[in-house]
C-alpha cells in the first residue's frame, strides 16, 4: 500500500515555466514532508521540506504548498532550467516511533530549453 | 555531496551469494537508515540504527541483516542473493533518530547474476 502518492508520473515543460508535482497521504501521524531530487546515477538529494504548522515554504526557486486539510502537499519550480532536469521524490515521516521516510513514486521532470 | 559515504559504488554477484554494503553518515551524525530502490517498489525503506542499535524495521527480508558499529558506520549483509535482490541500495544519515533532515549516500549499485 503506497503511503503517499505522487503524481504526475512525468512532466514536460519548457524552460522558465513552473512545473506542478503534487503528493497525497493518508496517514495523521505524519508531520514532516520533504522533496527530493534524484538525478541519474545519484542518490537522492534533500531540496526542501515542510513541516505541518505552516502552509507554504520557499526556497530560492522551489516553493512547497501545504493543505493540511486536504492531507496534500505540492512542490513548485519557479523559472525552471534545464539542470533541473531531474526526477523529484516527494516523502512524509511520522515524529514518533519509527522515522523512516516514506517516498512518493517519484516524478521525472524534463525541462525543455 | 552529502557527506555520506557508501562502498562500493557497483557490485555484480552471483545468485546464492552473499555481499556486504557499508556505509559511513555524516560527522555527528546518529542515524542511520538503509533504502532499496528498484523500478517496479520505489524507494522503499529497509532498517534503521541509532547510535548502535535497531530503532525500526520496514519491508527487509529474513535474509538480509544490518547493524551499526561503535564509529557508527553501518554495514548491510545480503545473504542467498535472488535476482529480485538486483537494485540500488542507498543509505541515508539523519543527526539524530526523529523527523529530522536525511541525507543519502551516493548508493550501491548491485546486480545479481
Amino acid at each position: 500500500q503506497q503511503q503517499v502518492k505522487q503524481s504526475p508520473q512525468s512532466l514536460i515543460v519548457q524552460k522558465g515555466g513552473i512545473p506542478i508535482i503534487n503528493c497525497a497521504y493518508e496517514n495523521t501521524a505524519f508531520d514532516y514532508f520533504p522533496w527530493y531530487q534524484q538525478f541519474p546515477g545519484k542518490g537522492p538529494a534533500l531540496l526542501i521540506a515542510i513541516r505541518p504548522d505552516v502552509s507554504e515554504k520557499k526556497e530560492g526557486r522551489f516553493t512547497i504548498s501545504f493543505n493540511k486539510s486536504a492531507k496534500q502537499f505540492s512542490l513548485h519550480i519557479m523559472d525552471s532550467q534545464p539542470g533541473d532536469s531531474a526526477t523529484y521524490f516527494c516523502a512524509a515521516s511520522r515524529e514518533t516511533g519509527a522515522n523512516n521516510l516514506f517516498f512518493g513514486t517519484g516524478t521525472r521532470l524534463t525541462v525543455i530549453p | 555531496d552529502s557527506g555520506v559515504t557508501q562502498t562500493p559504488k557497483h557490485l555484480i554477484t552471483a545468485t546464492g551469494q552473499r555481499v556486504t554494503l557499508r556505509c559511513s553518515p555524516r560527522s555527528g551524525d546518529l542515524s542511520v537508515y538503509w533504502y532499496q530502490q528498484s523500478l517496479d517498489q520505489g524507494l522503499q525503506f529497509l532498517i534503521q540504527y541509532y547510535n548502535g542499535e535497531e530503532r525500526a524495521k520496514g519491508n527487509i527480508l529474513e535474509r538480509f541483516s544490518a547493524q551499526q558499529f561503535p564509529d557508527l558506520h553501518s554495514e548491510l549483509n545480503l545473504s542467498s542473493l535472488e535476482l529480485g535482490d538486483s537494485a540500488l541500495y542507498f543509505c541515508a544519515s539523519s543527526v539524530d533518530s526523529g523527523p529530522y533532515e536525511q541525507y543519502f549516500g551516493p548508493g550501491t549499485r548491485l546486480t545479481v547474476t
